[in-house]
């Protein structure tokens, strides 16, 4: 049973280009997270989708990131014109809908954007 | 506000030392769940506990504990008898709500924890 895929796992960009992180939740759970760890900040809730569905997106830059979660494959977080305080280390995590163990988050091993 | 407080940001033992892990929080939620992850030098994210605050009974897993103390909002995790392999930060993260479905954490800034031989 995979765990949660994130891929790449290491992407570099210039400066002005686009980013896409990509994240497969772990079998069998539909809701999935996106966590920006930036150095010396810790970790930041980004958002929040369920297939289909962006359920709180309050962590969100308001401009140049995006997050979909389609119906089939995988959930993107897109971040457009990529700058050097874009980089940091992106997680994605996976949760079951219901049950006791609902809101314990699963995490991916992180995407890691270099801007240049 | 919620908050969650890492007051030691690293800490160095020498293995087979017991250490212990300050974790304090604030929430004005009476329900809430607190987590400890744990992440290795790897990158990943390892969930080690979660407790839900009407529970205060503390946890031992091997040679990890919890000690969840509601009057002074804290929940410290101590490892006995250190190893080498438990060198990572470790993140103590809040999650308010009562049917637990709020999913976002609030997490402390980590502490660096450095087991030397």
């Amino acid at each position: 049973n995979a765990g949660v895929m994130q891929n790449p796992r290491h992407l570099v960009r210039r400066r002005g280009q686009e980013a896409r992180l990509r994240c497969s939740p772990m079998k069998g759970h539909s809701h999935v997270y996106w966590y920006r760890q930036l150095p010396e900040e810790g970790l930041k809730f980004m958002v929040y989708l369920q297939k289909e569905n962006i359920i709180d997106e309050s962590g969100m830059p308001k401009e140049r990131f995006s997050a979909e979660f389609p119906k089939e494959g995988p959930s993107i977080l897109r971040i457009q014109q990529v700058v050097r305080g874009d980089s940091a280390a992106y997680f994605c995590a996976s949760s079951r809908t219901t049950g006791a163990g609902a809101n314990v988050l699963t995490f991916g091993a992180g995407s890691r954007l270099t801007v240049l | 506000a919620q908050k969650v407080t890492q007051a030691q940001t690293e800490i160095s033992v020498v293995e087979k030392e017991d250490v212990t892990l300050d974790c304090v929080y604030e929430t004005r939620d009476t329900t809430y769940y607190l987590f400890w992850y744990k992440q290795p030098p790897s990158g990943e994210l390892v969930f080690l506990i979660r407790r839900n605050s009407f529970d205060e009974q503390n946890e031992i897993s091997g040679r990890y504990s919890w000690n969840f103390q509601k009057s002074t909002s804290s929940f410290n995790f101590t490892i006995t008898a250190s190893q080498v392999v438990d060198s990572a930060v470790y993140f103590c993260a809040l999650s308010e709500g009562g049917t637990g479905n709020n999913r976002k954490l609030i997490w402390g800034l980590g502490t660096s924890l450095a087991v030397n031989p």
